[in-house]
């Protein structure tokens, strides 16, 4: 199974603060994805990535940054938390090159609480 | 509007009995996935269908994309099968996955 790691696991941050949710993937995989899980709204995209240098706006991008400086890392930055903010946060990486190349691999989760 | 729709919201499953959970789609798809989202909150691959059915264990998925559906077949359930069951779609030419609501699965003795 393809790897991917999320720093931190658990994050406490103060509004206004600005937090960095950082992403790694070895698999090579051209693809990353980061999603916010909320009761009731199961797992929505924030932005996404087709390599390194790309950024693309996801579905609810509104007060959320991304950066893709290499193919591994992958990084959600908050730059004035707020506490609508609070949930958990999963990154993803897969191929992008079709087929079942394009499976989703998904880290364990942030748990984001903006106080 | 919501592109997945998915059923049923909560399951309760006695062990050694199965079900089925469904996904719609309110447009054309050209992939479907399905996770199953642990106590611990990992999202575990079940399984990937660009079409046709799958078979893993005691679980089986079906993917029409001319009808836009896919289902999840779980038959004799067991304790670990507890959890949340997310089905996730992408529609054609993008990468993006569009996921269910989840339904959660709680298997009892």
């Amino acid at each position: 199974e393809a790897a991917v790691t999320q720093s931190p696991r658990n994050k406490v941050a103060v509004t206004g603060g600005k937090v960095t949710l950082s992403c790694n993937q070895t698999n090579n995989h051209n693809n990353m994805y980061w999603y916010r899980q909320d009761t009731g709204h199961g797992l929505r995209l924030i932005h996404y990535s087709y390599g390194a240098g790309s950024t693309e706006k996801g579905d609810i991008p509104d007060g959320y940054k991304a950066s893709r400086p290499s193919q591994e890392n992958f990084s959600l930055i908050l730059e004035l938390a707020t506490p609508s903010q609070t949930s958990v946060y999963f990154c993803a990486s897969g191929g992008g090159t079709g087929g079942s190349n394009e499976r989703l691999f998904f880290g364990h989760g942030t748990k984001l609480s903006v106080l | 509007g919501d592109q997945v729709e998915q059923s049923p919201s909560a399951l309760s499953l006695h062990e050694g009995t199965g079900s089925a959970l469904r996904c719609n789609f309110t447009t054309t798809m050209r992939a479907v996935q399905w996770f199953q989202q642990n106590s611990r909150g990992s999202l575990i691959n079940l399984f990937y269908l660009a079409s046709g059915t799958k078979e893993n264990g005691r679980l089986k998925s079906t993917f029409n994309s001319k009808e836009s559906y896919s289902t999840l077949h779980i038959r004799d359930a067991q304790l670990e099968d507890s959890g949340t069951y997310f089905c996730a779609a992408r529609t054609g030419g993008n990468n993006k996955l569009t996921f269910g609501q989840g339904t959660v699965l709680s298997v009892i003795p």
